[in-house]
């Protein structure tokens, strides 16, 4: 069971590249969300998905664009990178249901640097 | 919205106790949940409290008072392995993100 897949691993742009994260998880979870994790600032949500065809914004979601085309995969989208985004990038899944206990499962993370 | 208060740095010794506070400000609430980070690595939840009291996995608990917007997490027998960052989290009501505080790095020594 690979659980939440994220690629790449590392990433180095220059300003006003694009890019796309990508995160799979294959556990059948409804809900799937980006963060990103800059020094000091913990973990802060960029966007969600509560289902496949359905995303929302978290808290900081500009210069990112995400879809949710199949349940399984939710890619994150750089439109023109800038030396601010550059972060680690954690993708996370769970199940969406009312019991849920809180148990979000990540990736490994991906580890961008804009130039 | 939301808002967590942890402290940023803990310092403790091996085999000895520590105690990780976490306050929190919420519209509603729908549980406080601890996650551990080692360097380089990802978040992995510890434990999750939905009620009032103490829930125990091991040498970890955690607690929660839903009056006073505080839950700690407790550690016990305290292992150089600990050496890393503790994160409290909260949502607001079911089905929302959760929303993490800055995290608590926590250091073990000899």
């Amino acid at each position: 069971n690979a659980g939440v897949t994220q690629t790449p691993k590392f990433q180095v742009l220059k300003t006003g590249q694009s890019m796309t994260l990508q995160c799979a998880q294959d556990m059948n979870h409804e809900y799937m969300s980006w963060y990103r994790q800059d020094p000091g600032m913990g973990l802060r949500l960029i966007h969600y998905s509560v289902g496949a065809g359905i995303t929302d914004q978290g808290e900081v979601p500009n210069g990112y664009n995400v879809s949710r085309s199949t349940t399984e995969d939710f890619p994150l989208r750089l439109l023109s990178a800038a030396p601010s985004q550059t972060s680690v990038y954690f993708c996370a899944s769970s199940y969406k249901r009312r019991s849920n206990t809180g148990e979000l499962f990540f990736g490994e993370g991906s580890r961008l640097t804009v130039l | 919205g939301q808002s967590l208060e942890q402290p940023s740095e803990v310092t403790a010794v091996e085999g000895a106790i520590v105690q990780i506070n976490c306050t929190y400000q919420t519209s509603g609430f729908y549980g406080l949940s601890w996650y551990q980070q080692h360097d380089g690595g990802a978040p992995t939840f510890l434990s999750y409290n939905g009620l009032d009291g103490l829930e125990e996995t091991g040498r970890f608990s955690s607690f929660l008072s839903r009056s006073d917007s505080y839950g700690y997490l407790l550690l016990q027998e305290l292992q150089m392995k600990d050496s890393a960052s503790y994160f409290c989290a909260v949502r607001d009501k079911g089905n929302t993100p959760l929303v993490f505080g800055k995290g608590t790095r926590l250091s073990v020594i000899a």
